[in-house]
């Protein structure tokens, strides 16, 4: 157990639903971030937040909205995606942005999502 | 920007010893991070090296060599469990907690 927790585990929608991932952390930490984990790929960044405050979006098409209400909880709100958009979307948490180098980073188990 | 090389699937016995790489181009980075990721589960922190040598952490040792562009995650006495994804990542500077990420290394372990 991480202390993240992603729900739903799995999630299937057609190219004109939408819906939203949810993100929780129980560690007290500042900052969140989303990563999207495709098949034989490095994990990409997607967005940061710091202390509720989006401070990093990484050229991400905007049907992919986020959202960080307090500092345990964010989320992924998806509309009208792409099947080229199915991929594990991972939820991660940190203590701050630092620049800390050995700032580890914790991850939840991840949305695995399928647009049909 | 970053990019890290990493073997795609590396397979061994149970008692061996697994060294997965890490080559990468890069003009300068904080440090070299190792995470692990089973099937269906969260990547979990491994290691990180800050300086050129070896941390050793019970089985695992991770290595970094800056003037050679090179790190590597070495497993030892592996076990059944230590079936799983294995990825290097290094934090470029001013990078607010970014973390560049390689593409991950399968490992396989067999009886």
């Amino acid at each position: 157990e991480t202390g993240v927790t992603q729900t739903p585990r799995h999630l299937v929608m057609g190219m004109t639903n939408k819906k939203s991932l949810k993100c929780e952390q129980h560690l007290g930490h500042n900052a969140m971030y989303w990563y999207k984990q495709s098949a034989k790929k490095p994990l990409e960044l997607m967005f940061v937040y710091s202390l509720e405050e989006r401070v990093e979006n990484n050229s991400v098409p905007s049907r992919f909205s986020p959202e960080c209400p307090n500092s345990s909880h964010l989320f992924l709100h998806l509309h009208t995606l792409q099947p080229e958009d199915s991929a594990l979307y991972l939820c991660a948490s940190s203590q701050d942005l630092s620049v800390s180098p050995n700032e580890k980073l914790f991850f939840g188990s991840g949305t695995q999502l399928s647009v049909l | 920007g970053q990019s890290l090389e990493q073997p795609s699937e590396v397979t061994a016995v149970e008692g061996a010893i697994v060294q997965i790489n890490c080559t990468y181009q890069t003009s300068g980075f904080y440090g070299l991070s190792w995470y692990q990721q089973h099937d269906g589960g969260a990547p979990t922190f491994l290691s990180y090296n800050a300086l050129d040598g070896l941390e050793e952490t019970g089985r695992f040792s991770s290595f970094l060599s800056r003037s050679d562009s090179y790190g590597y995650l070495l497993l030892q006495e592996l076990q059944m469990k230590d079936s799983a994804s294995y990825f290097c990542a290094v934090r470029p500077p001013d990078s607010w907690g970014k973390l560049q990420f390689g593409a991950g290394t399968q490992v396989v372990v067999t009886p």
